[in-house]
């Protein structure tokens, strides 16, 4: 079957690092996507993987292994607006998107 | 450029009421989608259009109908509403479908309770 790990929720503090990882086991793979969604809003894109290694984009990088069925969002510098959760989406043969359940990120200042 | 619209943005039903949910986007993208998002679920695919005039089932279609008879419109229909189908439903769409990053975008979400 499909399917995609993430941990429920994560805490971290203002101006630190945190990594969340995802695991994915889906029928084809035609990419890994991040998005981040703010409470009561909808989710917003933020990254898509397809070839294995680091992709970096201003405080937000996001790892892919193709051979491991792994991803992580590397998040830098936090800041308060980061607060949110964090969804995993898997990209399967028939190039539909197969999500996880979300992380959902606590800032503390 | 508005994006992707949805209508109401909130709504309380009876179970048995029919109800259209409506979805407009304004990027002349050719796939949408209509997900649901239950607390502790991730994201379900409920229909999908890869461009005007097709339609097809994502993971969880029981209940539910849509059409696409252009490129803009993407209305979801419930025939009958059960208490199941309480849930936040989001519509979204992407350039196109197939190889290449084609992110999805999301519309501001329906939240319909049904009781």
């Amino acid at each position: 079957g499909q399917n995609i790990d993430q941990p429920t929720e994560m805490t971290a503090t203002e101006g630190a690092i945190v990594q969340i990882n995802c695991t994915y086991q889906t029928s084809g793979f035609n990419g890994l996507f991040w998005y981040q969604q703010h409470a009561g809003e909808a989710p917003t894109f933020l990254s898509y993987n397809v070839l294995d290694g680091l992709e970096e984009k201003g405080r937000f990088s996001s790892f892919l292994s193709r051979s491991k069925g792994y991803s992580y969002l590397l998040l830098k510098e936090l800041q308060m607006k980061d607060s949110a959760s964090y969804l995993c989406a898997s990209m399967d043969s028939n190039y539909q998107l197969i999500w996880g359940a979300g992380t959902k990120l606590i800032i503390k200042p | 450029t508005a994006g992707i619209t949805q209508a109401p943005t909130s709504q309380i039903l009876a179970a048995g009421r029919s109800m259209t949910l409506r979805c407009t986007q304004d990027m002349r993208h050719n796939a949408m989608y209509w997900y649901r998002q239950d607390l502790g679920l991730g994201l379900r695919l409920i229909h999908y259009s890869n461009t005007a005039g097709t339609t097809g089932k994502g993971e969880v279609p029981d209940g539910y109908s849509v059409s696409r008879a252009n490129t803009d419109d993407f209305p979801l229909t419930l025939a009958s509403a059960v208490p199941s189908q309480t849930s936040v439903y989001f519509c979204a769409s992407s350039q196109t479908i197939g190889q290449g990053a084609h992110e999805q975008f999301f519309g501001p979400g329906t939240r319909l309770t049904v009781l």
